[in-house]
């Protein structure tokens, strides 16, 4: 089984609609992090979680938002989706007690926003 | 924050070695030097890192120039599926945002036969 899993895998929606992902995680790992990739560029950073009670905008956080709902959960949702966030995005998490940053990735989830 | 600068794409054959550079004149002391891959649209993987030293594990090797300000991982055999796209990031060891990975547009390696 996979330690870190994104539901839906794929998701068409249209313009206006609320939808959520999420991400579930089995490493018990403290850090979990939300990125954005759109074609033919890097990732970038939405949301990320540092524990249950840290969260914290990263680069791109306009027109998100996020829910850690439990150590092993993070959700991010999108209140009222529009085209321009049609992308593909991953979850992550990390181990807080790492002294460095090994990043564990889900399989990521494919948004079209019509 | 120290940028990254990697040539856009680079070809390697089969069972040769792959060396892929990454310039960061601006790294600070503190700040290691981390490689991810992508493979095609899954999510990126660790490959390895370092602060100073040389480093290398079960994938790759990391070279770091004495001055610090670039490296180079370098794939030891590589295989049809080493191609990916390969990210050098460089950013802080310990926790806090100064650590968050900030991911630039990497390299592009075509493996072929």
């Amino acid at each position: 089984d996979a330690d870190v899993t994104q539901t839906p895998r794929n998701r068409i929606t249209k313009t206006g609609k609320r939808i959520m992902l999420e991400c579930s995680q089995t490493k018990g790992h403290d850090r979990m992090y939300w990125y954005r990739q759109d074609p033919g560029l890097g990732l970038r950073l939405i949301y990320y979680s540092f524990d249950v009670k840290d969260i914290n905008k990263g680069e791109i956080s306009d027109g998100y938002s996020v829910s850690r709902q439990a150590q092993a959960k993070f959700s991010l949702s999108l209140e009222s989706a529009i085209p321009n966030q049609t992308a593909l995005y991953f979850c992550a998490t990390s181990e807080a007690k790492s002294s460095y940053n090994e990043q564990f990735f889900g399989p990521g989830t494919r948004l079209t926003v019509l | 924050d120290a940028k990254t600068t990697q040539p856009t794409s680079m070809d390697c054959a089969e069972g040769r070695a792959a060396n892929l550079p990454c310039n960061h004149s601006t790294i600070s002391g503190n700040e290691y030097v981390y490689w991810y891959r992508q493979i095609h649209s899954q999510g990126p993987q660790y490959i390895i890192h370092g602060l100073k030293n040389n480093e290398t594990n079960e994938m790759a090797s990391l070279i770091i120039t004495e001055d610090r300000k670039s490296s180079t991982l370098i794939l030891p055999h590589a295989t049809l599926r080493d191609t990916a796209v390969y990210y050098c990031i460089v950013r802080f060891g310990y926790g806090g945002s100064q650590g968050n990975l900030i991911f630039g547009k990497g390299t592009k390696l075509s493996v072929k036969p």
